[in-house]
């Protein structure tokens, strides 16, 4: 059955070093992937997305990356700064429908 | 910059009541969702609405939960028998015609 909690893996970094979060999907037919940041308290909050016909995508510090051969969703975050200090979640959504499927999520905690 | 506005933040509701959460999506956005997370686990997906009618929803969205869109700028979750498994964080988003989706900060919703 499902675990009644969840434990988040958490990724500890330096200030200034970058990070980078990953994420698995199970589904190959996903066409859009997403990424959210969630502070305490907060909503998510968007920061990048991507279509399956890319690999890869920047903002303004951060880059998603995305393998469709092995599954695989990534999400750099260069010069990570003390208010990137979040939980990240990957989402998905299926054939062109609306209905983000998340994933489990990371814990980012940077260290000043 | 616009957002999605959530109200209240927290809901305290006695098991079996009925309860109202409320959301004001962000104005030239058409398409609504409600999301809940359960405490320590992944945010869910429950339902969308577009053109005043429901577009997806979930396994969790029985008969149990409806949304409305009463006006121009609300759009609201109603619970009616609520049970102490309904305790969640809900979130609700907004989207202009497809995504990225748009979360507010959440309403904290206890039942005792």
């Amino acid at each position: 059955g499902e675990s009644v909690g969840l434990h988040l893996p958490t990724l500890s970094v330096q200030e200034g070093d970058n990070s980078i979060i990953n994420c698995a999907y199970s589904n190959s037919a996903s066409d859009y992937f997403i990424w959210y940041k969630q502070e305490s308290g907060k909503g998510p909050q968007f920061i990048i997305d991507i279509r399956s016909n890319m690999d890869k995508r920047q903002g303004q510090r951060v880059t998603v990356l995305l393998n469709k051969t092995v599954k695989h969703l990534s999400l750099q975050i260069a010069a990570t700064q003390p208010g990137d200090s979040a939980v990240y979640f990957c989402a998905e959504i299926l054939n062109a429908g609306n209905m983000l499927t998340f994933g489990g999520g990371t814990r980012l905690m940077v260290k000043p | 910059e616009p957002e999605v506005t959530q109200t209240p933040s927290h809901q305290v509701t006695q098991m079996g009541q009925e309860v109202i959460l409320r959301c004001v999506p962000i104005s030239n956005h058409l398409y609504f969702y409600w999301y809940r997370q359960i405490l320590g686990q992944k945010v869910e997906f429950l339902v969308s609405f577009y053109n005043n009618e429901i577009s997806e929803k979930s396994e969790i969205f029985d008969d149990q939960f409806s949304v409305e869109r009463p006006d121009g700028s609300n759009f609201t979750l109603k619970i009616r028998s609520t049970k102490l498994e309904d305790s969640a964080m809900y979130f609700c988003a907004s989207s202009d015609g497809g995504q990225p989706q748009h979360f507010g900060d959440g309403t904290r919703l206890s039942i005792l």
